[in-house]
Protein backbone atom coordinates (compact mmCIF):
# COMPACT_ATOMS: atom_id res chain seq x y z
CA UNK A 1 0.00 0.00 0.00
CA UNK A 2 1.17 3.19 -0.58
CA UNK A 3 2.14 5.59 1.81
CA UNK A 4 2.69 8.53 0.19
CA UNK A 5 0.71 9.61 -2.59
CA UNK A 6 0.58 11.90 -5.62
CA UNK A 7 -2.82 11.74 -7.55
CA UNK A 8 -2.37 13.88 -10.13
CA UNK A 9 0.35 11.97 -12.84
CA UNK A 10 0.40 15.65 -15.07
CA UNK A 11 -0.12 19.03 -14.54
CA UNK A 12 -0.23 21.63 -17.06
CA UNK A 13 0.06 25.27 -16.62
CA UNK A 14 0.92 28.65 -17.90
CA UNK A 15 3.80 30.55 -17.74
CA UNK A 16 3.32 33.31 -14.86
CA UNK A 17 0.64 31.81 -13.27
CA UNK A 18 0.46 29.38 -9.90
CA UNK A 19 1.07 25.64 -9.96
CA UNK A 20 -0.18 23.47 -7.37
CA UNK A 21 1.29 20.32 -6.95
CA UNK A 22 -0.62 18.03 -4.02
CA UNK A 23 0.69 14.99 -2.18
CA UNK A 24 -1.03 12.73 0.84
CA UNK A 25 0.57 10.57 3.13
CA UNK A 26 -1.28 7.68 5.05
CA UNK A 27 1.84 7.33 7.50
CA UNK A 28 0.60 9.05 11.04
CA UNK A 29 4.58 8.91 11.96
CA UNK A 30 6.24 10.60 8.97
CA UNK A 31 7.31 13.70 10.07
CA UNK A 32 9.57 15.06 7.78
CA UNK A 33 8.61 15.96 4.39
CA UNK A 34 10.50 17.08 1.06
CA UNK A 35 10.02 18.24 -2.58
CA UNK A 36 12.36 16.58 -5.25
CA UNK A 37 12.58 18.30 -8.82
CA UNK A 38 13.61 15.37 -11.92
CA UNK A 39 14.46 15.77 -15.39
CA UNK A 40 14.67 12.91 -17.36
CA UNK A 41 17.87 10.72 -16.96
CA UNK A 42 19.00 12.66 -14.21
CA UNK A 43 19.08 12.41 -10.05
CA UNK A 44 16.30 14.18 -8.20
CA UNK A 45 17.37 17.76 -6.81
CA UNK A 46 15.94 18.86 -3.61
CA UNK A 47 13.91 21.40 -3.74
CA UNK A 48 12.60 22.54 -0.33
CA UNK A 49 11.45 20.44 2.88
CA UNK A 50 9.10 21.17 5.65
CA UNK A 51 8.95 19.25 9.56
CA UNK A 52 5.67 18.64 11.54
CA UNK A 53 6.40 21.51 13.72
CA UNK A 54 5.23 23.94 10.74
CA UNK A 55 2.68 24.31 8.56
CA UNK A 56 4.51 26.28 6.08
CA UNK A 57 7.60 26.53 4.60
CA UNK A 58 8.71 29.75 2.14
CA UNK A 59 11.71 29.74 -0.22
CA UNK A 60 11.88 31.85 -3.21
CA UNK A 61 9.25 31.09 -5.73
CA UNK A 62 8.19 27.53 -3.68
CA UNK A 63 6.03 27.18 -0.73
CA UNK A 64 5.22 23.92 0.60
CA UNK A 65 2.06 23.50 2.85
CA UNK A 66 1.35 20.58 5.47
CA UNK A 67 -1.92 19.82 6.79
CA UNK A 68 -1.15 17.00 9.65
CA UNK A 69 -5.11 16.39 10.59
CA UNK A 70 -5.95 15.79 6.58
CA UNK A 71 -2.35 14.23 5.92
CA UNK A 72 -1.49 16.67 3.03
CA UNK A 73 0.84 18.63 2.40
CA UNK A 74 1.44 20.93 -1.57
CA UNK A 75 4.04 22.25 -3.38
CA UNK A 76 3.62 25.76 -4.37
CA UNK A 77 5.27 27.57 -7.44
CA UNK A 78 4.09 31.37 -8.22
CA UNK A 79 5.16 32.23 -11.06
CA UNK A 80 5.62 29.65 -12.60
CA UNK A 81 8.54 29.46 -15.54
CA UNK A 82 9.14 27.15 -18.58
CA UNK A 83 12.27 25.92 -16.92
CA UNK A 84 10.13 24.55 -14.23
CA UNK A 85 9.25 22.06 -16.51
CA UNK A 86 10.02 18.50 -14.48
CA UNK A 87 8.62 16.14 -12.70
CA UNK A 88 8.13 16.69 -8.88
CA UNK A 89 8.18 14.03 -6.20
CA UNK A 90 6.93 14.43 -2.64
CA UNK A 91 9.10 12.71 -0.16
CA UNK A 92 8.23 11.60 3.55
CA UNK A 93 10.51 10.16 6.43
CA UNK A 94 9.94 9.34 10.06
CA UNK A 95 12.51 11.34 12.37
CA UNK A 96 14.09 14.50 11.38
CA UNK A 97 17.74 13.80 10.15
CA UNK A 98 16.84 10.26 8.75
CA UNK A 99 17.27 8.81 12.15
CA UNK A 100 14.31 6.75 11.09
CA UNK A 101 16.02 5.94 7.63
CA UNK A 102 14.51 6.13 4.71
CA UNK A 103 12.66 8.45 2.57
CA UNK A 104 9.63 7.20 1.03
CA UNK A 105 8.51 8.12 -2.11
CA UNK A 106 5.17 9.58 -3.83
CA UNK A 107 4.53 8.49 -7.96
CA UNK A 108 5.22 12.32 -8.92
CA UNK A 109 3.57 14.55 -10.75
CA UNK A 110 5.26 15.62 -14.07
CA UNK A 111 4.53 19.72 -14.15
CA UNK A 112 4.86 20.95 -17.79
CA UNK A 113 4.87 25.31 -17.96
CA UNK A 114 3.57 26.69 -21.27
CA UNK A 115 4.65 29.75 -22.54
CA UNK B 1 33.55 19.25 -5.02
CA UNK B 2 31.54 17.36 -3.03
CA UNK B 3 29.26 15.21 -4.10
CA UNK B 4 27.51 11.44 -4.78
CA UNK B 5 28.86 9.32 -8.55
CA UNK B 6 27.35 6.92 -9.91
CA UNK B 7 28.86 4.98 -12.87
CA UNK B 8 28.24 3.46 -15.53
CA UNK B 9 25.54 6.03 -16.68
CA UNK B 10 24.51 3.73 -19.37
CA UNK B 11 24.86 -0.45 -18.68
CA UNK B 12 23.87 -3.59 -20.95
CA UNK B 13 23.33 -6.82 -19.52
CA UNK B 14 22.98 -9.85 -21.23
CA UNK B 15 20.27 -11.68 -19.79
CA UNK B 16 21.19 -14.12 -16.86
CA UNK B 17 24.79 -12.50 -16.06
CA UNK B 18 25.02 -10.23 -12.68
CA UNK B 19 26.09 -6.93 -13.12
CA UNK B 20 27.06 -4.67 -10.61
CA UNK B 21 26.57 -0.68 -10.37
CA UNK B 22 28.98 1.61 -8.77
CA UNK B 23 27.92 4.71 -6.36
CA UNK B 24 30.50 6.54 -4.67
CA UNK B 25 30.04 9.84 -2.24
CA UNK B 26 32.47 12.34 -0.60
CA UNK B 27 29.77 13.83 1.53
CA UNK B 28 30.75 11.71 4.77
CA UNK B 29 27.60 10.80 5.22
CA UNK B 30 26.61 7.98 6.98
CA UNK B 31 23.53 6.56 5.24
CA UNK B 32 23.17 5.44 1.49
CA UNK B 33 20.00 4.36 -0.45
CA UNK B 34 19.53 2.82 -3.54
CA UNK B 35 16.45 3.53 -5.70
CA UNK B 36 14.92 2.24 -8.67
CA UNK B 37 12.69 3.96 -11.46
CA UNK B 38 10.48 2.75 -13.21
CA UNK B 39 8.22 4.58 -16.02
CA UNK B 40 4.81 5.55 -13.24
CA UNK B 41 6.23 3.92 -10.26
CA UNK B 42 8.03 6.77 -8.66
CA UNK B 43 11.27 5.69 -6.91
CA UNK B 44 11.02 2.96 -4.78
CA UNK B 45 13.66 1.64 -2.32
CA UNK B 46 15.74 -1.66 -2.85
CA UNK B 47 17.99 -1.42 -0.29
CA UNK B 48 19.77 1.11 2.04
CA UNK B 49 22.62 1.22 4.62
CA UNK B 50 22.98 3.48 7.66
CA UNK B 51 26.75 2.11 8.89
CA UNK B 52 29.49 0.63 7.26
CA UNK B 53 29.14 -3.70 7.21
CA UNK B 54 25.20 -2.96 7.44
CA UNK B 55 22.51 -2.93 5.35
CA UNK B 56 18.67 -3.30 5.44
CA UNK B 57 16.17 -4.53 2.37
CA UNK B 58 13.75 -2.34 1.26
CA UNK B 59 10.42 -2.65 -0.82
CA UNK B 60 12.23 -4.82 -3.93
CA UNK B 61 15.17 -6.04 -2.60
CA UNK B 62 14.83 -9.12 -4.49
CA UNK B 63 17.33 -10.45 -7.20
CA UNK B 64 19.36 -7.62 -5.92
CA UNK B 65 22.81 -7.93 -3.36
CA UNK B 66 24.52 -4.99 -1.56
CA UNK B 67 27.61 -4.18 -0.09
CA UNK B 68 29.08 -1.69 2.07
CA UNK B 69 32.62 -2.33 3.19
CA UNK B 70 33.28 1.50 3.49
CA UNK B 71 31.59 4.86 4.24
CA UNK B 72 32.01 6.26 0.66
CA UNK B 73 31.06 3.20 -1.41
CA UNK B 74 27.04 1.39 -1.68
CA UNK B 75 27.71 -0.96 -4.65
CA UNK B 76 24.28 -2.68 -6.15
CA UNK B 77 24.79 -5.77 -7.53
CA UNK B 78 21.38 -6.84 -10.06
CA UNK B 79 21.49 -10.48 -10.01
CA UNK B 80 20.39 -13.13 -13.07
CA UNK B 81 17.53 -13.81 -10.16
CA UNK B 82 15.71 -9.89 -10.78
CA UNK B 83 13.05 -10.61 -13.19
CA UNK B 84 13.01 -7.53 -14.59
CA UNK B 85 15.88 -5.46 -13.95
CA UNK B 86 15.88 -2.89 -16.89
CA UNK B 87 15.47 0.32 -15.11
CA UNK B 88 16.81 3.61 -14.21
CA UNK B 89 18.78 3.24 -10.90
CA UNK B 90 19.57 6.28 -8.91
CA UNK B 91 21.93 6.13 -5.50
CA UNK B 92 21.32 8.30 -2.60
CA UNK B 93 23.37 9.38 -0.02
CA UNK B 94 22.50 11.26 4.04
CA UNK B 95 23.43 12.45 6.93
CA UNK B 96 22.06 11.04 9.77
CA UNK B 97 22.11 13.92 11.83
CA UNK B 98 21.05 16.22 8.45
CA UNK B 99 17.97 16.68 6.53
CA UNK B 100 17.50 16.02 2.77
CA UNK B 101 18.77 13.04 0.46
CA UNK B 102 20.89 13.77 -2.17
CA UNK B 103 21.04 11.76 -5.75
CA UNK B 104 23.65 10.77 -7.97
CA UNK B 105 22.40 11.31 -11.70
CA UNK B 106 21.51 7.24 -12.01
CA UNK B 107 22.53 4.40 -14.10
CA UNK B 108 20.28 3.37 -16.96
CA UNK B 109 20.37 -0.56 -17.18
CA UNK B 110 19.08 -2.41 -20.08
CA UNK B 111 18.81 -6.12 -20.44
CA UNK B 112 19.25 -7.35 -23.96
Amino acid sequence: DQQVKQNSPSLSVQEGRISILNCDYTNSMFDYFLWYKKYPAEGPTFLISISSIKDKNEDGRFTVFLNKSAKHLSLHIVPSQPGDSAVYFCAASEGYGGSQGNLIFGKGTKLSVKP
Amino acid sequence: DGGITQSPKYLFRKEGQNVTLSCEQNLNHDAMYWYRQDPGQGLRLIYYSQIVNDFQKGDIAEGYSVSREKKESFPLTVTSAQKNPTAFYLCASRDLGGTEAFFGQGTRLTVV
